[in-house]
């Protein structure tokens, strides 16, 4: 059972415009949600997070936005760059120490 | 000056066999952790250990064993190998005091193919 799901496995986008990666999740008792980000033979690197609490949090370019009621939330990225093509990870606590990670979904973004 | 190393990168090995792979962090963080990228590529946690204890073990078979020397190490014994321990093994490591445990920080991965 797989918790947390990223339903698409790769995005392209043009330099410049918005980036918007989704995540969903099946659990309920998650309270806080992170996205990682991962290049290859790399291993992944935290991006940016967001509390159950709140619906919003920004960090320069990164935007990520949580729908408790829906279950979902999304990353944006703006402006894109080509440095962000790498592989986004969504997780998600529901206890201390263990993260549930999405399958990830390649960005790649085109000059 | 790397922060969470593993070792080895590659590893390729034949089915029955018994390995080892090795993990340290320079970072001084009191919790570190085992995952397995599996082929469908979803992150999975096998085990954490934070200074020394295990404190998470997934179900993960017997033939895994986790050992911490101290609290920079954690290493990852596999006994018996099986096709299906093929996979990418990431170490990470993080502090234990509130919220910053869920910032974790991640090694290179080892990538086990088993034959």
């Amino acid at each position: 059972d797989q918790q947390v799901k990223q339903n698409s496995p790769s995005l392209s986008v043009q330099e410049g415009r918005i980036s918007i990666l989704n995540c969903d999740y099946t659990n309920s008792m998650f309270d806080y949600f992170l996205w990682y980000k991962k290049y290859p033979a790399e291993g992944p690197t935290f991006l940016i997070s967001i509390s159950s609490i709140k619906d919003k949090n920004e960090d320069g370019r990164f935007t990520v936005f949580l729908n408790k009621s829906a279950k979902h939330l999304s990353l944006h990225i703006v402006p894109s760059q080509p440095g962000d093509s790498a592989v986004y990870f969504c997780a998600a606590s529901a206890r201390w120490g263990k993260l549930t990670f999405g399958q990830g979904t390649i960005l790649t973004v085109h000059p | 000056d790397t922060a969470v190393s593993q070792t080895p990168k590659y590893l390729v090995t034949q089915m029955g066999n018994d390995k080892s792979i090795k993990c340290e962090q320079n970072l001084g963080h009191d919790t570190m952790y085992w995952y397995k990228q599996d082929s469908k590529k979803f992150l999975k946690i096998m085990f954490s250990y934070n200074n020394k204890e295990l404190i998470i073990n997934e179900t993960v078979p017997n033939r895994f064993s986790p050992k911490s020397p101290d609290k920079a190490h954690l290493n990852l014994h596999i006994n018996s190998l099986e096709l299906g321990d093929s996979a990418v093994y990431f170490c990470a490591s993080s502090q234990s005091k509130g919220l910053a445990w869920r910032e974790q920080y991640f090694g290179p991965g080892t990538r086990l193919t088993v034959t």
